[in-house]
């Protein structure tokens, strides 16, 4: 079983349109949670941490579901720059290894 | 902010030959770097965790001896792919972190195609 599961996608939205993507994980001692972004043929950069309260940080709204073990990142108002494949990444409680899904495609058309 | 730097971008080796991928911190001592492999519409697979000065620890699966890793100072990691086969045709990324509470930062990936 994988460690990370993500819905690749793509989904595909109109510009102003709100998406959610979850992303489970199997193992339950995972401390650390984090959407990273991956533009193609590039790398992968830090969207935001997610935390056991959830998180918002402008139009993107990251929460955590510890008892069924998945995270979810929301995009309000989507722009076409938000097109991107979007990374679920999770970490054990010693940072010293990163876990990726393997990333959720999303298409935003005018 | 911080930066990672990695060479080469691209890179098209003869099948038998060997390759040097190189990752540097520019503006901070990374303690740590990771490796990983990313085939086409994949995850990224985590490959090994290096610290510097000590041996590198390898994910289940991937040879040593085919992909050494050296880490010889804060600032610099290396990945050679030994004995290069077609299959080891990937996209390669590094990251590095300054220390277990802070960001990983990845490179810009290096191409590697083995003909």
């Amino acid at each position: 079983r994988k460690e990370v599961e993500q819905d690749p996608g793509p989904f595909n939205v109109p510009e102003g349109a709100t998406v959610a993507f979850n992303c489970t994980y199997s193992n339950s001692a995972s401390q650390s949670f984090f959407w990273y972004r991956q533009d193609c043929r590039k790398e992968p950069k830090l969207l935001m941490s997610v935390y056991s309260s959830g998180n918002e940080d402008g139009r993107f709204t990251a929460q955590l579901n510890r008892a069924s073990q998945y995270i979810s990142l929301l995009i309000r108002d989507s722009k076409l720059s938000d097109s991107a494949t979007y990374l679920c990444v999770v970490s054990l409680n010693n940072f010293n290894k990163f876990y990726f899904g393997s990333g959720t495609k999303l298409n935003v058309k005018p | 902010g911080a930066v990672v730097s990695q060479h080469p971008s691209r890179v098209i080796c003869k099948s038998g030959t060997s390759v040097k991928i190189e990752c540097r911190s520019l503006d901070f001592q990374a303690t740590t770097m990771f490796w990983y492999r990313q085939f086409p519409k994949q995850s990224l697979m985590l490959m090994a965790t290096s610290n510097e000065g000590s041996k590198a620890t390898y994910e289940q699966g991937v040879e040593k001896d085919k992909f050494l890793i050296n880490h010889a100072s804060l600032t610099l990691s290396t990945l050679t792919v030994t004995s290069a086969h077609p299959e080891d045709s990937s996209f390669y990324i590094c990251s590095a972190r300054e220390t277990v509470y802070t960001e990983a930062f990845f490179g810009q990936g290096t191409r590697l195609t083995v003909v």
